[in-house]
């Protein structure tokens, strides 16, 4: 298995524009995590989908930020309209979802820069 | 709250010494407690993990040790290497939260040649 794609590697834009990242899970993962990384926050989950299914939505900053799981091998997360202060990494994580196995298997993430 | 802390520490050792990092929980209702090693330039990867009805766990020359007394957790990697050098996570699961897991803030390892 290939692991988790995240599609682009690298994103630079200007403030105001929409941005939008793309996640594969790995085949058979039934969760799927979308977290952001800073150096002054660290590691933040923004939303978590079981089953295609948003479960806890609490770490979404504000209404710029959406996300959406259409099928079980693809989500996006979308940001509009982006901001400097939204430069980060973005990592996208599976796991099986199963009870009991929480082991998430991170991307190798989307590094963002809005100036 | 939910919250895993790590006091923004950073640790160098000398290649061949063994390395403690640690960690220190608030959630006493967590049940389940995973580190994760994060290189440069990549998304973190599992190492260990450990369920609160254990308070020890070894894999190859890792050992991850939970003290829910005074809630705290500490990773310990025997002869440590250069290619050890990365940031660590420790993170927990609460019981009741499923999937979710909260990470803290990290440790930055850095191995002396």
């Amino acid at each position: 298995d290939a692991g988790v794609i995240q599609s682009p590697r690298h994103e630079v834009t200007e403030m105001g524009q929409e941005v939008t990242l793309r996640c594969k899970p790995i085949s058979g993962h039934n969760s799927l995590f979308w977290y952001r990384q800073t150096m002054m926050r660290g590691l933040e989950l923004l939303i978590y989908f079981n089953n295609n299914v948003p479960i806890d939505d609490s770490g979404m900053p504000e209404d710029r930020f959406s996300a959406k799981m259409p099928n079980a091998s693809f989500s996006t997360l979308k940001i509009q309209p982006s901001e400097p202060r939204d430069s980060a990494v973005y990592f996208c994580a599976s796991s099986l979802g199963t009870s009991g196995t929480h082991e998430q298997y991170f991307g190798p993430g989307t590094r963002l820069t809005v100036t | 709250g939910e919250s895993v802390g790590l006091h923004l520490p950073t640790l160098s050792v000398q290649e061949g010494d063994n390395s403690i990092i640690n960690c220190a929980y608030s959630n006493s209702a967590s049940d389940y407690f995973i580190w994760y090693k994060q290189e440069s330039g990549k998304g973190p990867q599992f190492i260990i993990d450990i369920r609160s009805n254990m308070d020890k766990r070894q894999g190859q020359r890792v050992t991850v040790l939970l003290n829910k007394t005074v809630k705290h957790l500490s990773l310990q990697i025997a002869a440590t290497q250069p290619g050890d050098s990365a940031v660590y996570f420790c993170a927990e699961n609460l019981k009741t939260s499923y999937d979710k897991v909260i990470f803290g803030p990290g440790t930055s390892l850095s191995v002396i040649p």
